[in-house]
């Protein structure tokens, strides 16, 4: 069964600095990744995702991702954080295989930003 | 904005109540979904539906009952419920019928739902 590990309940980072954001997967098949956000009191919104093709893919507010086939991973980053980036973010794995549009939801990471 | 939303945001109930919560897409889409977020778990998908057919029912209680009238709204129904329902409970829609879709999920802003 496929499955999301985010390794870290927690990131903390000052304004400014790069972020980073784990996500490992276990999937068969390929895997199709996500990355959402979700902020206080609010849904999950969406920020972007893999499916194929270039490694290093792009998204809303700044946020890139990468996929590393070898090491299983598709870590969030972005190079520089804002305060109002702190929020709840959830990785998610959905694998081809299945025969309908079933996402698998790591357990979230929250990210602090401090001015 | 993400063109889903649900109704009503906030909810308390006692055990012995029935309620119903809804959601309703604004999108276009053929797919919608209902999830349950509780704290420190992994989202939970509930169900599923695709063109008004359901297509996942993930080991739910009978005490959540969906109802999809169409394509556009999609209900769920509340009835003696236990305190450990108290969660948020997520709508979300997408654009494809259920299949080999790559398509993303557009969220609602959820149903905050507390069982007394």
């Amino acid at each position: 069964a496929q499955s999301v590990a985010q390794p870290e309940d927690q990131v903390n980072v000052a304004e400014g600095n790069p972020l980073t954001v784990k996500c490992t997967y276990s999937v068969s098949g390929n895997p199709y990744l996500f990355w959402y956000v979700q902020y206080p009191n609010r849904g999950l919104q969406f920020l972007l995702k893999y499916i194929t093709g270039d490694n290093l893919v792009k998204g809303s507010y700044g946020f890139e991702a990468e996929f590393n086939k070898s090491q299983t991973s598709f870590h969030l980053k972005k190079p520089s954080a804002l305060v109002s980036d702190s929020a709840l973010y959830f990785c998610a794995v959905r694998d081809s295989n299945t025969g309908f549009q079933k996402l698998v939801f790591g357990t979230g990471t929250r990210l602090l930003v401090s001015p | 904005e993400t063109g889903v939303t649900q109704t009503p945001r906030h909810l308390v109930m006692g055990m012995t109540n029935k309620k119903s919560l809804k959601c309703e897409q604004h999108l276009g889409h053929n797919a919608m979904y209902w999830y349950k977020q509780s704290a420190k778990k992994p989202l939970e998908l509930m169900f599923v539906y695709s063109l008004e057919e359901r297509v996942e029912n993930n080991s739910v209680p009978s005490r959540f009952s969906p109802e999809c009238p169409n394509s556009s709204h999609l209900f769920l129904h509340l009835h003696t419920l236990q305190p450990e329902d108290s969660a948020l409970y997520l709508c979300a829609s997408s654009q494809e019928p259920s299949g080999t879709s790559t398509d993303t999920q557009y969220f609602g802003p959820g149903t905050r739902l507390t069982v007394l």
